[in-house]
């Protein structure tokens, strides 16, 4: 069974600050990768999605990528902003299948 | 890009009685529908799987006959929760497995359904 875990569950920075965030999954034979965010009481709004034979995706400020080989994933959010404060998602599917989550990151940024 | 629509954001509702969540593929169509359920501080957990012209299929656990799901086109599924109770309120969400404009496909969901059962 596929587990999906994330790396820190909670994350405060100062504004400008570059940051990682880390997810890890146990069964390497993924789909692809996709990365959400999650404002309070809201839907989940898709960040960048990298299928298994890509090693990462760009969309402005945001990186991310894949080793599935080792498992991991990282988002990479650079100059983050207090609009970033959120909770990201990491989540693998297998084939067409549904999605396994991680538990998140809770991201604060402070102006 | 692809958008789920989910209707209603919020309701309150008395016990015993049954509610109806909407979740629609506006621009695309979409055979297989999620339904997930999501407590306070913790990740989303699948419910069910939506299926177009089919029976669900649900998660262990899950009690079929509380949480009636139809797929009735290619772009609608709802979720009828049944003689609801105060457990059974939470933030409930639907997704579609939806393509990135290659023949990539990613999932996209819907804002969500915040019901709270009295």
């Amino acid at each position: 069974k596929q587990e999906v875990t994330q790396i820190p569950a909670a994350l405060s920075v100062p504004e400008g600050e570059n940051l990682v965030l880390n997810c890890s999954f146990t069964d390497s034979a993924i789909y692809n990768l996709q990365w959400f965010r999650q404002d309070p009481g809201k839907g989940l709004t898709s960040l960048l999605l990298i299928q298994s034979s890509q090693r990462e995706q760009t969309s402005g400020r945001l990186n991310a990528s894949l080793d599935k080989s080792s498992g991991r994933s990282t988002l990479y959010i650079a100059a983050s902003q207090p609009g970033d404060s959120a909770t990201y998602l990491c989540a693998v599917s297998a084939g067409y299948s549904t999605l396994t989550f991680g538990k998140g990151t809770m991201l604060l940024v402070s102006p | 890009g692809a958008v789920v629509s989910q209707h209603p954001s919020w309701v309150i509702c008395k016990s015993g009685t049954s509610v109806k969540i909407e979740c629609r593929s506006l621009d695309f169509q979409a055979t297989t529908m999620f339904w997930y359920r999501q407590f306070p501080k913790q990740s989303l957990m699948l419910m069910a799987t939506s299926n177009e012209g089919s029976k669900a299929t649900y998660e262990q656990g899950v009690e079929k006959d509380k949480f009636l799901i139809n797929h009735a086109s290619l772009t609608l599924s709802t979720l009828t929760v049944t003689s609801a109770h105060p457990e059974d309120s939470s933030f409930y969400i639907c997704s579609a497995r939806s393509r990135d404009g290659t023949s990539n496909y990613g999932y996209t969901f819907g804002s969500g359904t915040r019901l709270t059962v009295v």
